[in-house]
C-alpha cells in the first residue's frame, strides 16, 4: 500500500520559533509537493520538488524554505513561525509523469500562538 | 499561468438526489484534469481524471466527470447521492509540459437525510 507520512498530525509552536514538517513517502516517486490548507482558499501549493535538491516554488512561497536531501523525504521549514501560518499542512508525491495521481498525507495541522 | 474555479463552495442536497459540482479551469495549452476528495480529517484521495481519449470519465463511488474543451469545465456528477458522500471535493490541473498539481477552492457537499 502507497504511504505518504506527515510526522505529526498536531503541532503548537510559538511566534518566531524555527519550525520544521516532514515528510516522507515510501514510493520512490521524484515528485513531492507542500500545500496549505484553509478554509474557503483550498490547498494552494507552496513548493514543489521534481528531483533531489531541486525546487520550485509555488504559489504562497513567502516565510517558507524547503529541503530535499534524499529522494524519499521533504521537509517544509518555517524560518521564524507568525501567527498567520497556522493552518493544515499537506504534503503530497508522484511520479515523474504529469498526467499520474498525487498521493496524500494525512495532514499537520499547525498552530502557532 | 493556470487556475481553477470551482464555482460553488457549498452544495447542499437530498440523499438520492443528483449532484453536480462544477469546475472551470483557464489554461491555452493541453491539460490533465483531476477530481479528489476528502472526507472529514483525513488526507485528499483521487475521485478520477482526465487525461485524453473519451471525455467522459469515471471514477469511483459512481462519480463521473465530463470534459468539456471548448466550456474549458470539468464538472464532476453523480446520479444519486448517499449520506456518506458528504465530504470536501476539489478540482485540480495539471498543465501540459508542467508537472505541478494546482487546486480549486473546494466545494463542500452536504448530503442530508
Amino acid at each position: 500500500d502507497v504511504k505518504v507520512t506527515q510526522s505529526s498530525r498536531y503541532l503548537v509552536k510559538r511566534t518566531g520559533e524555527k519550525v520544521f514538517l516532514e515528510c516522507v513517502q515510501d514510493m520512490d516517486h521524484e515528485n513531492m509537493f507542500w500545500y496549505r490548507q484553509d478554509p474557503g482558499l483550498g490547498l494552494r501549493l507552496i513548493y514543489f520538488s521534481y528531483d533531489v535538491k531541486m525546487k520550485e516554488k509555488g504559489d504562497i512561497p513567502e516565510g517558507y524554505s524547503v529541503s530535499r536531501e534524499k529522494k524519499e523525504r521533504f521537509s517544509l521549514i518555517l524560518e521564524s513561525a507568525s501567527t498567520n501560518q497556522t493552518s493544515m499542512y499537506l504534503c503530497a508525491s508522484s511520479t515523474g509523469a504529469a498526467n499520474t495521481e498525487a498521493f496524500f498525507g494525512q495532514g499537520t495541522r499547525l498552530t502557532v500562538v | 499561468a493556470q487556475s481553477v474555479t470551482q464555482l460553488d463552495s457549498q452544495v447542499p442536497v437530498f440523499e438520492e438526489a443528483p449532484v453536480e459540482l462544477r469546475c472551470n479551469y483557464s489554461s491555452s495549452v493541453s491539460v490533465y484534469l483531476f477530481w479528489y476528495v476528502q472526507y472529514p480529517n483525513q488526507g485528499l484521495q483521487l475521485l478520477l481524471k482526465y487525461l485524453s481519449g473519451s471525455t467522459l470519465v469515471k471514477g469511483i463511488n459512481g462519480f463521473e466527470a465530463e470534459f468539456n474543451k471548448s466550456q474549458t469545465s470539468f464538472h464532476l456528477r453523480k446520479p444519486s447521492v448517499h449520506i456518506s458522500d458528504t465530504a470536501e471535493y476539489f478540482c485540480a490541473v495539471v498543465r501540459g509540459g508542467s508537472e505541478k498539481l494546482v487546486f480549486g477552492k473546494g466545494t463542500k457537499l452536504t448530503v442530508n437525510p
